[in-house]
């Protein structure tokens, strides 16, 4: 069955860079686009960035700057990376996957709470 | 860049009662997709396409819409509806994925 599961430092301090791993069960990674949704506590959610099933990347303009992408097909798993954190960027942060243009994030992994603090 | 607001921002209703959700949209486009997420879980894809129901959604969920006004309707609701609803919208062109800030829907 698809699973998506996000992994990562519960923990990240201020200005330091983030790095969190989806790992992907059930579904090639060169088949689908996989995406990073983040959560701030209680509040709604924010589209980061996404992988495409060939490679290409594309990421939300208000994050371009601090965020990046890759992936291991060979272990399925996509990566995200985002520097200098500030405590503004504390929530959960989820991965989630594409089926089609139209059927955007059918399945979601659990989100993995990251809080930025010193 | 689409913006999407939905409203209510929160709302009660009373089991059996018709609930309707609404989402926005800064200029038209060509279809909504909604999200279910309950507290502490993590979102379900709801409805796709403005009007299909993802696997296993109840069929007193609908959804409706067009150009920029689309809706979510709960023909009867029922406690295990709580949860809170958000729309959204993909723009092509940079490739940008919106979603509205939500709607909390509570049992009256």
């Amino acid at each position: 069955q698809v699973q998506l599961k996000e992994s990562g430092p519960g923990l990240v301090q201020p200005s330091q860079t983030l790095s969190l791993t989806c790992t992907v069960s059930g579904f090639s990674l060169t088949s689908y686009n996989v995406h990073w949704v983040r959560q701030p506590p209680g509040k709604g959610l924010e589209w980061m960035g996404r992988m495409r099933y060939n490679g290409d990347t594309s990421y939300n303009s208000a994050l371009k700057s601090r965020l990046s992408i890759s992936r291991d097909t060979s272990k399925n798993q996509v990566f995200l990376k985002m520097n200098s954190l500030q405590t503004d960027d504390t929530g959960t942060y989820y991965c989630t996957r594409a089926r089609t243009t139209v059927v955007l994030f059918d399945y979601w992994g659990q989100g993995v709470m990251v809080t930025v603090s010193s | 860049e689409i913006v999407l607001t939905q409203s209510p921002t929160t709302m009660a209703a009373s089991p059996g009662e018709k609930v309707t959700l609404n989402c926005l949209a800064s200029s038209s486009v060509s279809y909504m997709n909604w999200y279910q997420q309950k507290s502490g879980a993590s979102p379900k894809l709801w409805i796709y396409g403005t009007s299909n129901l993802a696997s296993g959604v109840p069929n007193r969920f609908s959804g409706s819409g067009s150009g920029t006004s689309y809706s979510l309707t709960i023909s009867s609701m029922e406690a295990e509806d709580v949860a809170t609803y958000y729309c959204l919208q993909l723009s092509s062109y940079p490739p940008m994925y919106t979603f509205g800030a939500g709607t909390k829907l509570e049992l009256k």
